[in-house]
């Protein structure tokens, strides 16, 4: 199975703030690499496809990149809506792993 | 508007049996490949088990193979998983989701809102 490790696991930052999330595979999965974000007692949201195709819907500050092994979730400015827990998820292999999760609090 | 309604959760004595269902509108189902994610209080997210359109493909994590059971009646735009000897550990929230694609290529666009599984004595 391919590791998921996202870092950091938790984040402090304040409204404004450009923060930058990292997700990292343990074997190449190519840019199938998904983020999605959660709010407390929601389901998750997906933000970011195929590494960095922002879905419709989903606010132009958040942008994602990366190939191969190493991925990054960037908001450029937080917005207050912002604070939730981050997931990547590899859907190169079966079974399609999510990292651990990212919380990211005010 | 794409809708998913999970049911068939509650309370389950170890070593019993679930089925849980997902309802589904808004989208031409019986074209999309679906999964079943798992959350354990307090965790992250599980991917369980996905299925394609027509149903003839099924994959699953390793760890609930033989145990969970994943399948959808198109004619009742439907799914469901099987839980078969449910143990403490699968004590979870667990969400159906539509995939977008072929199996995995590019994540789960649309979520169920969960259905809570205890497995309890």
């Amino acid at each position: 199975d391919v590791q998921m490790t996202q870092s950091p696991s938790s984040l402090s930052a304040s409204v404004g703030d450009r923060v930058t999330i990292t997700c990292r595979a343990s074997q190449s999965i190519s840019t199938y690499l998904n983020w999605y974000q959660q709010k407390a007692g929601k389901a998750p949201k997906l933000l970011i496809n195929a590494a960095s195709t922002l879905q419709s819907g989903a606010p132009s500050r958040f942008s994602g990149s990366g190939s191969g092994t190493y991925f990054t979730l960037t908001i450029s400015s937080l917005q207050p809506e912002d604070f939730a827990t981050y997931y990547c998820q590899e859907t190169y292999n079966i079974p399609y792993t999510f990292g651990q999760g990212t919380r990211l609090e005010i | 508007e794409v809708q998913l309604v999970e049911s068939g959760g509650g309370l389950v004595q170890p070593g019993r049996s679930l089925r849980l269902s997902c309802a589904a509108s808004g989208f031409t189902f019986s074209s999309s490949w679906m999964s079943w994610v798992r959350q354990a209080p307090g965790k992250g997210l599980e991917w369980v088990a996905d299925i394609k359109g027509d149903g003839s493909e099924k994959y699953y994590v390793d760890s609930l193979k033989g145990r969970f059971t994943i399948s959808r009646d198109n004619a009742k735009n439907s799914l469901y998983l099987q839980m078969n000897s449910l143990r403490v550990e699968d004590t979870a929230v667990y969400y159906c989701a539509r995939d977008l694609g072929g199996s995995g290529d590019f994540g789960s666009a649309s979520w169920g809102q969960g259905v809570r599984v205890t497995v309890s004595s």
